[in-house]
Parts: C-alpha cells; structure tokens; sequence
C-alpha cells in the first residue's frame, strides 16, 4: 500500500525557517518525481516545489530563493526546506507522488499544517 | 503563468443527475489538464488526467474531454459520494497551476 506520511508543520515567526519530512513507503521512492503542495484554510491548492526523480528541482516565483526541495532515496524521504517565512505561507503542505514526467500526483499524504504567526 | 477559470463556482444537483463542469486556460495547455476531487480534511484524489483518461480505481460515470483552452469534467449520474470540490490542473508549463475550484453541492 502507498504510504506518505507529512511531518514537521508547526507554529513559527515571520522570518523563521521550518523542514518538513515526508516518508513514503509501499513503492520505488526513487522512481517518482515528488511535489509539495499546499492548501490554506479555506482556499485552493497551489504547488509549492517539485523535484524529478533525477534530482531537479522546480518551484512557484512565490517561493523561489525561500524554499528548497530535497529527497533522499535511501531513506525514502521528501523534504522541504522553508527559510524566510510568511504569514502567507500559512497553510497545510502536502507531499505527493507523481509518476516520471506525468505532473500529475496520483497519491497523496494527509498534509501538516505550517502556521506563520507572531 | 497559466491561470486556469473554473465555472461555475457552486453547483447544486440532486443525487442520480447530470454535473458538467468546465475549466477554460488562459493559454494553450494541449490535452495536460487533470481533474481532482477533494471532500472535506481529505488530501485531493486524481480523477483524470490527459484531458480524458481516468485514473486507477475512477469509475466510468467520471469522464474528461477537451484540448487546448476548454475543459469539461462530466460525471454521468451523481451519487451521494460525488458531492465534494473539483480542481482542474494543468502540467503544460511549470509553474503547475490549479482553477480554483467548482464546488459540487447537494440541492
């Protein structure tokens, strides 16, 4: 069964940095492009990085030189980097797999809520 | 970046009716349009992708078509199930984008 499990999410400052992990299991990590997505409360869904199953990297203007996507194939983790951070960034992230070239994630994990506040 | 427009905004159905539901491009995104389904506290699950092939485990009353600037997500015979919020998605040029929903009501 394909498993992705969000962690990390928490409360931070304007200005602070979050990690967020992602572990995924029940398929070949390091076949699979990965993406991080994330939802406000209330609001639609918006991409925030991705990275190839190669290593490349991908990511909005809105979060371009903030963010930086990473994974680890021997560990079967996603992670996201988050420096500099907004009260816009105010969401839940969800990691999700999509297959080679696709863009299309076909499994996602239940999210972890990030929330930017003093 | 590509903006997607989805319309209507709320639709309200009864159970065993017709849903069509569109989403127009502000470009050309080809036949790289995608629809999910999102209920509430749940994660979104791929419905369509390609403008028209459904994705494992989607039943046949869920089916896509279009290419170019409109899309259209029909689902033949609503169940009680189906009534949730729709995204459609482009991947036809980074960044990926998302309409910003059509959310499917019960009348």
């Amino acid at each position: 069964e394909v498993q992705l499990v969000e962690s990390g999410g928490g409360l931070v400052q304007p200005g602070g940095s979050l990690r967020l992990s992602c572990a995924a299991s029940g398929f070949t990590f390091s076949s699979y492009d990965m993406h991080w997505v994330r939802q406000a409360t209330g609001k639609g869904l918006e991409w925030v990085s991705a990275i190839g199953f190669a290593g490349d990297t991908y990511y909005p203007g809105s979060v371009q030189g903030r963010f930086t996507i990473s994974r680890e194939n021997a560990k079967n983790s996603l992670y996201l980097q988050m420096n500099s951070l907004r009260a816009g960034d105010t969401a839940v992230y969800y990691c999700a797999r999509a297959p080679r070239g696709s863009g299309n994630p076909d499994y996602w994990g239940q999210g972890t809520l990030v929330t930017v506040s003093s | 970046e590509i903006v997607l427009t989805q319309s209507p905004a709320t639709l309200s159905l009864s159970p065993g009716e017709r849903a069509t539901l569109s989403c127009r491009a502000s470009q050309s995104v080809s036949s790289y349009l995608a629809w999910y389904q999102q209920k509430p506290g749940q994660a979104p699950r791929l419905l369509i992708y390609d403008a028209s092939n459904r994705a494992t485990g989607i039943p046949a009353r869920f089916s896509g078509s279009g290419s170019g600037t409109d899309f259209t997500l029909t689902i033949s015979s609503l169940e009680p199930g189906d009534f949730a919020v729709y995204y459609c998605q482009q991947r036809s040029d980074w960044p990926y984008t998302f309409g910003q929903g059509t959310e499917l009501e019960i009348k």
